[in-house]
């Protein structure tokens, strides 16, 4: 069945350090890729999604690609900064199916000043 | 506009005892979704309603559970008989239904069995 795999955290980072988070993940067809993002004490928000191979999406100074090839949708931010901190998730709707996300389990990021 | 809004944010009661989660969607929504995300753990998918649709109720993981949705809008997720392992943060959210839509969370009733 479909599935995502995301990196394990936590990761730790200094403040303007760059951030790769990788997300990998096993669907038929195309579905829609998501990052969402759940800050200390708050829900989780849409951070970034692409819809189609090789559109790349973007928020905040994060960045995703979606990867058809390698099967990816790695998050990336040039310079992170303190208030980045929190629980990144991916996550991947089926094609034609919007039943149910697909969730990794998360990926906590603490960035120090 | 007015975000997924759940009640109530903090539920504490005893083992045994029933509870109701309320979630109301963003309006306009016609697809919402019920979570259960505990301590450490990514998001489990507990079940989904679309439209008049009969709900997917495959997450449930137990038949203590129940769900129902109101007229397409409100939705009560019904625990019965609490366990202390349904102790978990559940959290619904609600979107356009269709895929390439995302989901938008409400902030979660935290559910502490004791």
């Amino acid at each position: 069945g479909d599935s995502v795999t995301q990196m394990e955290g936590p990761v730790t980072l200094s403040e303007e350090a760059f951030l790769t988070i990788n997300c990998t993940y096993t669907a038929t067809g195309y579905p829609s890729l998501f990052w969402y993002v759940q800050y200390p004490g708050e829900g989780l928000q849409l951070l970034l999604k692409a819809t189609k191979a090789d559109d790349k999406g973007s928020n905040k100074g994060f960045e995703a690609t979606y990867r058809k090839e390698t099967t990816s949708f790695h998050l990336e931010k040039g310079s992170v900064q303190v208030s980045d901190s929190a629980v990144y998730f991916c996550a991947l709707s089926p094609a034609g199916n919007n039943r149910k996300l697909i969730w990794g389990l998360g990926t906590s990021l603490a960035v120090n000043p | 506009g007015a975000g997924v809004s759940q009640s109530p944010s903090n539920k504490v009661t005893e083992k045994g005892k029933d509870v109701e989660l309320r979630c109301d969607p963003i309006s306009g929504h016609t697809a919402l979704y019920w979570y259960r995300q505990s301590l450490g753990q990514g998001l489990e998918f507990l079940i989904y309603f679309q439209g008049n649709s009969a709900p997917d109720k495959s997450g449930l993981p137990s038949d203590r559970f129940s769900a129902e949705r109101t007229g397409g809008s409100v939705s009560t997720l019904t625990i019965q008989r609490t366990q202390q392992e349904d102790s978990a943060v559940y959290l619904c959210a609600s979107s356009l239904g269709q895929s390439n839509q995302p989901q938008h969370f409400g902030d979660g009733t935290r559910l502490s069995i004791l």
